[in-house]
């Protein structure tokens, strides 16, 4: 049972460059969230898929955006990348269609750096 | 404002010994609350979670405690092994509001053998 899946597992940027950053989500699961984790912070949530629409979003500027298509993946998109936009982005999926507060699985993250 | 706030930023143990590790939270609506585990190069993988209508969850050598009059929660590890050494993050999410968790800072474990 293949768990979350995220790719690539590093890249590098430099600024003013957009990225984008793909997630497989645990077999079964059908909501995709987004969070960004700086060096020795805890995460923070970016937004939420769920049916292929934005359900709930974070305190991130418009340079974020996402996409989740019908097979449940998702993709991560950041223009006009900052050198704040150094971090590891994480992936995490859930059942939301059982509604409530269900588990949150994580995948290993893509870390990126811009230069 | 940090909504979820967790201490001891670090934590040195004694293996067989046990690591407590302590978070209140600001939001009475928040109404579920994990613990996440975190290596090196990997991402948070759940541990236990809990609810505020139970006062403490036990999971293995894992225990929750839950205070709701308090707003506050920990995470208990009996007999500490180097394997458990870590980062561990408290989180809370409110279901009116979506899912979405909100993390504490994180504490790091040191389990010496």
């Amino acid at each position: 049972d293949a768990g979350v899946t995220q790719s690539p597992t590093h890249l590098i940027k430099t600024r003013g460059q957009q990225v984008t950053l793909r997630c497989s989500p645990k077999s079964g699961h059908d909501t995709v969230s987004w969070y960004q984790q700086a060096l020795g912070q805890g995460p923070q949530f970016i937004f939420q898929y769920y049916e292929e629409e934005e359900r709930q979003r974070g305190n991130f500027p418009d340079r974020f955006s996402g996409h989740q298509f019908p097979n449940y993946s998702s993709e991560l998109n950041v223009n006009a990348l900052l050198l704040g936009d150094s971090a590891l982005y994480l992936c995490a999926s859930s059942l939301g269609s059982l509604g409530g507060n269900q588990p949150q699985h994580f995948g290993d993250g893509t870390r990126l750096s811009i230069l | 404002q940090q909504q979820v706030k967790q201490s001891p930023q670090s934590l040195i143990v004694q293996k067989g010994g046990i690591s407590i590790i302590n978070c209140a939270y600001e939001n009475t609506a928040f109404d579920y609350f994990p613990w996440y585990q975190q290596f090196p190069g990997k991402g948070p993988a759940l541990l236990i979670a809990i609810r505020p209508d139970v006062s403490e969850k036990k999971e293995g050598r894992f225990t929750i405690s839950f205070n709701k009059s308090a707003k506050q929660f920990s995470l208990h590890i009996m007999d500490s092994q180097p394997g458990d050494s870590a980062t561990y993050f408290c989180a809370a999410s409110m279901r009116r509001a979506g899912t979405a968790l909100i993390f504490g800072k994180g504490t790091t474990l040191s389990v010496s053998s």
